[in-house]
């Protein structure tokens, strides 16, 4: 059983769409986190979700909306989507807030803006 | 800025061969640092940790070396193998966040 899945895996659309990533997380975790991952490989944290209450905010365009309807999925919106968002999104989860606890990966989402 | 820097960026390591790997940082309030391998296609996955209260930490072929008064750590893969080929990040945390490293992209060739 795959422990945090994304859908889609793939996501080709045009600019200014509005689109959904879905994440889901089969661990019991109460805290999960959205991270891009540009063309470069770098990766930075987006969001972070602690028993359904945002724990961190990075700087990133109110465009992005995360919604954790439950502790066990963390979905991410984006409305007017723009070039520049084309990357790999990657959902995590954790045991705990601390980021001492290890952080469970799903394969990523590949987002391409045409 | 990035408080995290990753050194080098691609490596190539003959089968058999010591594979390592560097980083620094800058904020001294870190408080927790792992290494995460990445294969393609795929999410990363921490692979060792360490705190800044121990120099080294040793499992497998895999040891991380921290040197604290440097504010440097480093990932050494020993008898490296073909499928230890990937993207190794390291990354710092303080709180509840991560700060990842720019990746290296380590080839194993036989």
């Amino acid at each position: 059983d795959t422990a945090v899945s994304q859908t889609p895996k793939y996501l080709v659309t045009q600019m200014g769409n509005d689109k959904s990533i879905k994440c889901e997380q089969n661990l019991g975790h109460d805290t999960m986190y959205w991270y891009k991952q540009d063309s470069k490989k770098f990766l930075k944290i987006m969001f972070s979700y602690n028993n359904k209450e945002l724990i961190i905010n990075e700087t990133v365009p109110n465009r992005f909306s995360p919604k954790s309807p439950d502790k066990a999925h963390l979905n991410l919106h984006i409305n007017s989507l723009e070039l520049g968002d084309s990357a790999v999104y990657f959902c995590a989860s954790s045991q705990e807030p601390l980021s001492s606890q290890p952080q469970h990966f799903g394969d990523g989402t590949r987002l391409s803006i045409l | 800025q990035q408080q995290v820097k990753q050194s080098p960026q691609s490596l190539i390591v003959q089968k058999g061969g010591i594979s390592i790997i560097n980083c620094a940082y800058e904020n001294t309030a870190f408080d927790y640092f792992p290494w995460y391998q990445q294969f393609p296609g795929k999410g990363p996955a921490l692979l060792i940790a360490i705190r800044p209260d121990v120099s080294e930490k040793k499992e497998g072929r895999f040891t991380i070396s921290f040197n604290k008064s440097a504010k440097q750590f480093s990932l050494h893969i020993m008898d490296s193998q073909p499928g230890d080929s990937a993207t190794y990040f390291c990354a710092a945390s303080k709180n509840e966040k991560l700060t990842f490293g720019t990746g290296t992209r380590l080839t194993i060739i036989p």
